[in-house]
């Protein structure tokens, strides 16, 4: 079955970039849209954007300002740049399989701490 | 309004039925879909659409949906139920956001 796993620095600095990577194995990356959701510690969770597997994309507005996501269909990655990062990023950061239509999150990654501090 | 409102916490008593709610503009317009969080854990989907259960989820969950309001109910409540539940959905600008989050607790 379909496993995601997402890979990255664990600690960043102040106004420094994050990057992550989520790399999706058991199936290919096609026709399926692939998103980012982080979870701050104690707090509910944050939609934060969108691909599909053609490379259009689409960004929770309170963060379209900083966020970045991009796909690798040959290695089937896609991945999430964050910019201008503030103690206030600190955060779980999952990745999931989006199916369209309904837009429902249907597999998850187990998720990445990133913590930001200097 | 792209907002879900949900009650940060409900409780249940075992094997009783618990209807979890959420609240917004754009319920009207889509469906959302439900997942349960354990501490420690990543979300799982437990609904979607209009009453869909993916495999696996046991069919004492289910969905509903009236006005601006989607409901997940547990026919039945167990042990193993006692999460945290996250609505979410999409609004007409695109953006898709998630509830604010249910504790539920099964006493």
């Amino acid at each position: 079955q379909v496993q995601l796993q997402e890979s990255g620095p664990g600690l960043v600095k102040p106004s420094e970039t994050l990057s992550l990577t989520c790399t999706v194995s058991g199936g290919s990356i096609s026709s399926y849209y692939w998103s980012w959701i982080r979870q701050p510690p104690g707090k509910g969770l944050e939609w934060i954007g969108y691909i599909y597997y053609s490379g259009s994309t689409n960004y929770n507005p309170s963060l379209k300002s900083r966020v970045t996501i991009s796909v690798d269909t040959s290695k089937n990655q896609f991945s999430l740049k964050l910019s201008s990062v503030t103690a206030a990023d600190t955060a779980v950061y999952y990745c999931a399989r989006t199916v369209a239509y309904y837009y429902y999150m249907d597999v998850w990654g187990k998720g990445t701490t990133v913590t930001v501090s200097s | 309004s792209s907002e879900l409102t949900q009650d940060p916490a409900v409780s249940v008593a075992l094997g009783q039925t618990v209807r979890i709610t959420c609240q917004g503009d754009s319920l009207r317009s889509y469906y959302a879909s439900w997942y349960q969080q354990k501490p420690g854990q990543a979300p799982v989907l437990v609904i979607y659409g209009k009453n869909n259960r993916p495999s696996g989820i046991p069919d004492r969950f289910s969905g509903s949906s009236s006005g601006n309001t989607a409901s997940l109910t547990i026919t039945g409540a167990q042990a193993e139920d006692e999460a945290d539940y996250y609505c979410n959905s999409r609004d007409s600008s695109g953006n898709h956001p998630f509830g604010g989050g249910t504790k539920l607790t099964v006493l």
